[in-house]
């Protein structure tokens, strides 16, 4: 099995962009997903593969790879934004499990 | 609306055994798969097991493999973990959630999530 490795915590001021990196070897062929939780509440969806946004998502949410690494960007982050960010991607070796990194708490103040 | 009840969690002595189920409503539940993810306290997500939309292929998180087992009935739309050999590492809010993609038996992935049952192992 393999990781998926965020930074603990990402801080930034309202208005300000927050960038949330995932690096894992499987990335450049297998699509990074986003997921944000807020205390007490179930994840949501904000990126599917790479960098598509789901309907109901905000446009300044927005993702994107380049060889092992995955980014999400949070382009003039709002005070609601903060919460956990985690990505999620399967692994390539024809067994189909799933991983998530270990998550990023955003602060947004 | 897509819609996922969980239900089953409760208090465990280590070594039992526990049955999750997911009720799932809004959607043709025999054309997704289905996921399993936990939450153990103050930490974060942990993918367990999904199931494919036919309930033909199962994969498992090495943490659970060998002492849990998926099912599904797409005739009354449920979702079932069984959870054996139960350890205090396994206490987590567990989630069920659907996959993103129809008939999807790659790369799968979550789009909709329930609120989560909580299961505490101890003695």
């Amino acid at each position: 099995s393999y990781e998926l490795t965020q930074p603990p915590s990402v801080s930034v001021s309202p208005g300000q962009t927050a960038r949330i990196t995932c690096s894992g070897e499987p990335l450049p062929k297998r699509y990074a997903f986003w997921y944000q939780q807020k205390s007490g509440q179930a994840p949501v969806l904000v990126i599917y593969e790479d960098g598509k946004r789901p309907s109901g998502i905000p446009e300044r949410f927005s993702g994107s790879t380049s060889g092992t690494m995955a980014t999400l960007t949070i382009s003039g982050a709002q005070v609601e934004d903060e919460g956990d960010y985690y990505c999620y991607s399967t692994e390539s070796s024809g067994y189909h499990r799933g991983v998530f990194g270990g998550g990023t708490s955003l602060t947004v103040l | 609306q897509v819609q996922l009840v969980e239900s089953g969690g409760g208090v465990v002595q280590p070594g039992r055994s526990l049955r999750l189920s997911c009720v799932a409503s809004g959607f043709t539940f025999s054309s997704y798969g289905m996921h399993w993810v936990r939450q153990a306290p103050g930490m974060g997500l942990e993918w367990v097991a999904v199931i494919s939309y036919d309930g033909s292929d199962k994969y498992f998180a090495d943490s659970v493999k060998g002492r849990f087992t998926l099912s599904r009935d797409n005739s009354n739309n449920t979702l079932y973990l069984q959870m054996s050999s139960l350890r205090p590492e396994d206490t987590a809010v567990y989630y069920c959630a659907k996959d993103r993609v129809k008939g999807a038996r790659d790369q799968y992935n979550m789009d909709v999530w329930g609120k989560g049952t909580t299961v505490s192992v101890s003695s």
